[in-house]
C-alpha cells in the first residue's frame, strides 16, 4: 500500500512554460514533505521542503504547495529549463521512532523540450 | 564538500554469490539508509541504522542485512544474490532531523 503517490509517471513541457508535478498522500501522520532531483546515474538531490504548518514554501523557480485537508502537494517549476528534465520524487516524513525515515513516492519523469 | 561515496557504481554478481554493498559518509551523520529503486515502484527502504550497530528493518528487508560497526560506514548484505535483487541501490545519511537526505550516487547490481 504506497503511502505517497505520484500517478503521473512522466511529463513533458516546453521550455520556459510551468512544470506541475503532483504527489498525494494517505498518511495523515505525515508532517514534512520533501522534492528530490535525480539525474541518471546519479543518487537524488534535495530540492526543496514544506513543513506542514505551512501551505507554500518558495526557492527561485521552485514552489512547493501543500494542501493538507486534501492530502496532496505539487511543485511548481517557472520558467521550466532544459537542465528540469530528471526524475522528482516527492518524499513525506513523520515524527515519531527511531530515525526519521522518508518514504518516497513512486516518481515522475519531466522533460522540458527546448 | 560533504559526500556520501558508494564503493561500486556497477557490480555483476552470479545467483548465490554473497554481496558487500558498502557506504561510507564523511558528514558525521547519526543515521543511514539503504534504498533500492526500480521503475514505476520509487525508492523503497530496505534497512537503517540510526547509531552504531543500532539496525532497524525498512519496508523491504527480505533477503538483505546490514553491518554498522562504525559510525561513518553502512554496510548491506545479500546473504545469497537471487535475479529478483537485480536493481539500483542507494545510500543516504542524515542528522536526526527532517532536513532531508543526502544519497550516494547508487550502485547498479545486477545478478545474473
Amino acid at each position: 500500500d504506497q503511502q505517497v503517490k505520484q500517478n503521473s509517471p512522466s511529463l513533458s513541457v516546453q521550455e520556459g512554460r510551468i512544470s506541475i508535478l503532483n504527489c498525494d498522500y494517505t498518511n495523515s501522520m505525515f508532517d514534512y514533505f520533501l522534492w528530490y532531483k535525480k539525474y541518471p546515474a546519479e543518487g537524488p538531490t534535495f530540492l526543496i521542503s514544506i513543513s506542514s504548518i505551512k501551505d507554500k514554501n518558495e526557492d527561485g523557480r521552485f514552489t512547493v504547495f501543500l494542501n493538507k485537508s486534501a492530502k496532496h502537494l505539487s511543485l511548481h517549476i517557472v520558467p521550466s529549463q532544459p537542465g528540469d528534465s530528471a526524475v522528482y520524487f516527492c518524499a513525506a516524513s513523520a515524527m515519531g521512532g527511531s530515525a526519521r525515515q522518508l518514504t518516497f513516492g513512486s516518481g515522475t519523469q519531466l522533460t522540458v523540450l527546448p | 564538500d560533504v559526500k556520501v561515496t558508494q564503493s561500486s557504481r556497477y557490480l555483476v554478481k552470479r545467483t548465490g554469490e554473497k554481496v558487500f554493498l558498502e557506504c561510507v559518509q564523511d558528514m558525521d551523520h547519526e543515521n543511514m539508509f539503504w534504498y533500492r529503486q526500480d521503475p514505476g515502484l520509487g525508492l523503497r527502504l530496505i534497512y537503517f541504522s540510526y547509531d552504531v550497530k543500532m539496525k532497524e528493518k525498512g519496508d523491504i528487508p527480505e533477503g538483505y542485512s546490514v553491518s554498522r560497526e562504525k559510525k561513518e560506514r553502512f554496510s548491506l548484505i545479500l546473504e545469497s544474490a537471487s535475479t529478483n535483487q537485480t536493481s539500483m541501490y542507494l545510500c543516504a545519511s542524515s542528522l536526526g532531523v527532517a532536513g532531508g537526505y543526502t544519497f550516494g550516487s547508487g550502485t547498479r547490481l545486477t545478478v545474473v
